[in-house]
């Protein structure tokens, strides 16, 4: 059975960082695109970032470029999102999703004071 | 940018009655290879998103033939043969053409 489950989702200040994971089961990783979307609360699907199976192709929104990186361990089966400067317009939930036909449950992430 | 725009962004539909979504691209969506990438994303209250079509027509594994994608260029349609109670929730195009990809608004589909 194909799993993608999202983790590090939490609340962090203005200025802070996390960093989220998706660990990929159920399927070869490692011949994957992967994407992170997000969604703010009570509202639509936003394309945050691209990496291509090798990790060697790499695109970011422009809402997160310099602020947010991509990775991915295919050793691991595991894709990253490290968030930098966090701001309050960060907050939503964030999913994985390989080759945009399987998704993980999604991960909260709260920029609040 | 390319610019989604879905109408209409609200849908009541009786039960057993078809239903239509339609999603226009403020630029052709036809890409240097020949393919058109255009997805479409069924998103049920409380659930993650779940693609429905890709390229235009194409379903995916496992979901009902009640689902049908349409369209070239920058007009495109979702439609629902007959809509059923497990229908309801939000529906996104979204297109893989030109970065940075970009969604539609979403259609709220909901039973009257």
């Amino acid at each position: 059975e194909v799993q993608l489950v999202e983790s590090g989702g939490g609340l962090v200040q203005p200025g802070g960082s996390l960093r989220l994971s998706c660990a990929a089961s159920g399927f070869t990783f490692s011949s994957y695109e992967m994407n992170w979307v997000r969604q703010a609360p009570g509202k639509g699907l936003e394309w945050v970032s691209y990496i291509s199976s090798s990790g060697s192709t790499i695109y970011y929104a422009d809402s997160v470029k310099g602020r947010f990186t991509i990775s991915r361990d295919n050793a691991k089966n595991s894709l990253y999102l490290q968030m930098n400067s966090l701001r309050a317009e960060d907050t939503a939930v964030y999913y994985c999703s390989s080759g945009w036909y399987w998704w993980g449950q999604g991960t909260l992430v709260t920029v609040s004071s | 940018d390319v610019v989604m725009t879905q109408s209409p962004l609200s849908l009541p539909v009786t039960l057993g009655q078809p239903a239509s979504i339609s999603c226009r691209s403020s630029q052709s969506l036809v890409y240097s290879d020949g393919n058109t990438y255009l997805n479409w994303f069924q998103q049920r209250p409380g659930q993650s998103p779940r693609r429905l079509i890709y390229k235009v027509s194409n379903r995916d594994s496992g979901v009902p033939d009640r689902f049908s994608g349409s369209g070239s260029g920058t007009d495109f349609t979702l439609k629902i043969s007959r809509v059923e109670a497990e229908d309801v929730g939000v529906y996104y195009c979204m297109q893989g053409t030109h970065w940075p990809w970009t969604f539609g608004q979403g259609t709220k589909v909901e039973i009257k």
